[in-house]
This record gives C-alpha cells, sequence and structure tokens, in this order.
C-alpha cells in the first residue's frame, strides 16, 4: 500500500477562484478526515466520512468549503470563491475501523496559496 | 468542544538527555489521547495514542505517556532523546474517533 495520497501537492490560485483537492486514502480505510494547518498550528478538523456518508460538517469553515466522498474511496475538498485567509496547507488522513481502530494516517498535503 | 494545550512551543534539550513535552486538554468525559510527530519535511505520523486500559503507553522508539485524568493530561516523556527526534511533536485528543482536536505543537530540538 502505497499510504494515503493527496493531489495536487501544491496549488497557486488568484482570490476568487475556486480550488478543488483530490485525496486518495488507503484503499481499506473506511473513514477519511480533512484538516487545514496554518503555520504555527496544529491540524484544524474540518470534516470527515464514513464510507460515503459524512458524518460531520459543522466545523467546515464556511459555506464556500464543500467535501465529497461519493463512492466511498476517493474525496474532494472544494473552496469556493477563495480568500488570501483560505490559504494553508490542508491535510487529508484516513484510518479502519478495524483494528488498530482510530490511528490516522495522514497524507502529505495540499499547500494552498491564494494571492 | 474539545480544546488542547501545549504549554510549550518549542524545547531545546541536549542529546541524551530526558524531555518531557506537556500536553492538557479541556474535557473530563471519555476521550481518546494521541500524539503525532512531523519531521522535518515529513507528514504527521501517530507516535503513540491511549483509548483505554493502561494508563501508560509507549511507542517503539521509547516515547511514553501516561493520561491523568484527574489533572487532563497527556504529557510524552522520553528519558534519554537522540539527535533524531527533532521534531514538531502534537497532542490531539478525540470523541471516539469521530471529531479530533489537535494542540499548537511542540518544537523539540535536540542540541548534540
Amino acid at each position: 500500500d502505497t499510504g494515503v495520497s493527496q493531489d495536487p501537492r501544491h496549488k497557486i490560485t488568484k482570490r476568487g477562484q475556486n480550488v478543488t483537492f483530490r485525496c486518495d486514502p488507503i484503499s481499506e480505510h473506511n473513514r477519511l478526515y480533512w484538516y487545514r494547518q496554518t503555520l504555527g498550528q496544529g491540524p484544524e478538523f474540518l470534516t470527515y466520512f464514513q464510507n460515503e456518508a459524512q458524518l460531520e460538517k459543522s466545523r467546515l469553515l464556511s459555506d464556500r468549503f464543500s467535501a465529497e466522498r461519493p463512492k466511498g474511496s476517493f474525496s474532494t475538498l472544494e473552496i469556493q470563491r477563495t480568500e488570501q485567509g483560505d490559504s494553508a496547507m490542508y491535510l487529508c488522513a484516513s484510518s479502519s475501523r478495524r483494528p488498530p481502530k482510530y490511528e490516522q494516517y495522514f497524507g502529505p498535503g495540499t499547500r494552498l496559496t491564494v494571492t | 468542544a474539545q480544546s488542547v494545550t501545549q504549554l510549550d512551543s518549542q524545547v531545546p534539550v541536549f542529546e541524551e538527555a530526558p524531555v518531557e513535552l506537556r500536553c492538557n486538554y479541556s474535557s473530563s468525559v471519555s476521550v481518546y489521547l494521541f500524539w503525532y510527530v512531523q519531521y522535518p519535511n515529513q507528514g504527521l505520523q501517530l507516535l503513540l495514542k491511549y483509548l483505554s486500559g493502561s494508563t501508560l503507553v509507549e511507542s517503539i522508539n521509547g516515547f511514553e505517556a501516561e493520561f491523568n485524568k484527574s489533572q487532563t493530561s497527556f504529557h510524552l516523556r522520553k528519558p534519554s532523546v537522540h539527535i533524531s527526534d527533532t521534531a514538531e511533536y502534537f497532542c490531539a485528543v478525540s470523541d471516539a474517533g469521530n471529531q479530533f482536536y489537535f494542540g499548537t505543537g511542540t518544537s523539540l530540538t535536540v542540541i548534540p
């Protein structure tokens, strides 16, 4: 298994544009999490999926943020009408419902720069 | 909502000296506790976790953490650090693996 992968690794966009990031979890993992990390801070939980169901989305930062996991495999995170404050590292993690449970495996992240 | 406080943002320590990285969390209800490590230019990796049972948990590279429910703490310790332990360490708490809350991190620098 190659681990959690994220694409792209870097994204530069202009303010007001929409961006979409992709996360491919470890294949047998049913849970997938999205985080945002800004400089000097720990990861900030955004949302998570169990299979294709989005079980928590109240912590998405605004209605400009949305996430999908249509077939319970890969997931996408979309930010509409980007703002400079959206510049951050966006992390994806996955975990299994089988033991060892709750062990999240993180991807390398997508670094977003909004100019 | 939970919150996690890592009291030290930077900890310099000499090689082979002991170290303690402090972590306190806000809730007294049942939680799962984790320490993650991020080595330079690498992604986050799980170092150790407490779910239940023995309050002292250990990692394979000599770190240990003790869950103290009365003090709502989960401090990370190592009796003798190595140069290779230089990294950013994050404490995290979870409500049954649903939402995770991370601290702001402690940068451990091991000085030769």
